[in-house]
């Protein structure tokens, strides 16, 4: 079975700060996929970014950066500088290319971005 | 031009009701999903659909069904509504080939909010 954890709760910080949401995975899969998912207040569901098992290079996009690391099986996201507009619940989640899991999906991280 | 979309926003019933909520896509892609969310925003697959197969999650009550008239749309069904179903439902969406896999990126819609009174 597939399992992402996402072990902080809620993270609290002021605004310009960096911040790191951690997401540990498990799968006996050979080849997966990783996601991450913004929630804003709004309620909608945003998508940031996709990986395959393949590629552990790490991806910057603006304030945004990603660290994939196979070893460990996490896959980190950072936000440099952070805004309020960042205020939100970020979920990782995993997918595979068989059995009827669709996509696993961690508890997500309360992220608040104090002004 | 919302890629995935869902009606109604909310919805409000009584115990014992049936309802449906609509979800469609103009993405062209291949497989549809819902998901639920609970109240502590857990996020869990309940059906993903494409032409040729449905694969259901197996804790998924058999009063749940999903009806796709074509392509672009997977609507949910649910007969005898009951207080645990009150939760937002997200239809998505993803090229995938086959129903059951997970390894292209998934659209959501803006997601569907059920109260059960």
């Amino acid at each position: 079975a597939q399992k992402v954890t996402q072990a902080q709760t809620e993270i609290s910080v002021v605004e310009k700060e960096d911040v790191t949401l951690d997401c540990v995975y498990e799968t006996r899969d050979t080849t997966y996929y990783l996601f991450w998912y913004k929630q804003p207040p709004s309620g909608e569901l945003v998508f940031l970014i996709r990986r395959n098992s393949f590629d552990e290079q790490n991806e910057i996009s603006g304030r945004y950066s990603w660290n994939f690391q196979k070893s460990t099986s996490s896959f980190n996201f950072t936000i440099t500088a952070s805004q309020v507009v960042d205020s939100a619940v970020y979920f990782c989640a995993l997918g595979s290319g068989g059995g009827a899991d669709g996509l696993t999906f961690g508890k997500g991280t309360h992220l608040i971005i104090q002004p | 031009d919302t890629a995935v979309s869902q009606t109604p926003k909310y919805l409000v019933t009584q115990m014992g009701n049936d309802k449906s909520i609509k979800c469609e896509q103009n993405l062209g892609h291949d497989t549809m999903y819902w998901y639920k969310q609970d109240s502590k925003k857990f996020l869990k697959i309940m059906f993903s659909y494409n032409n040729k197969e449905l694969i259901i999650n197996e804790t998924v009550p058999n009063r749940f069904s999903p009806k796709s008239p074509d392509k672009a749309h997977l609507n949910l069904h649910i007969n005898s509504l009951e207080l645990g179903d009150s939760a937002v439902y997200f239809c998505a969406s993803s090229h995938e080939r086959l129903a059951g896999g997970s390894t292209d990126t998934q659209y959501f819609g803006p997601g569907t909010r059920l109260t059960v009174l």
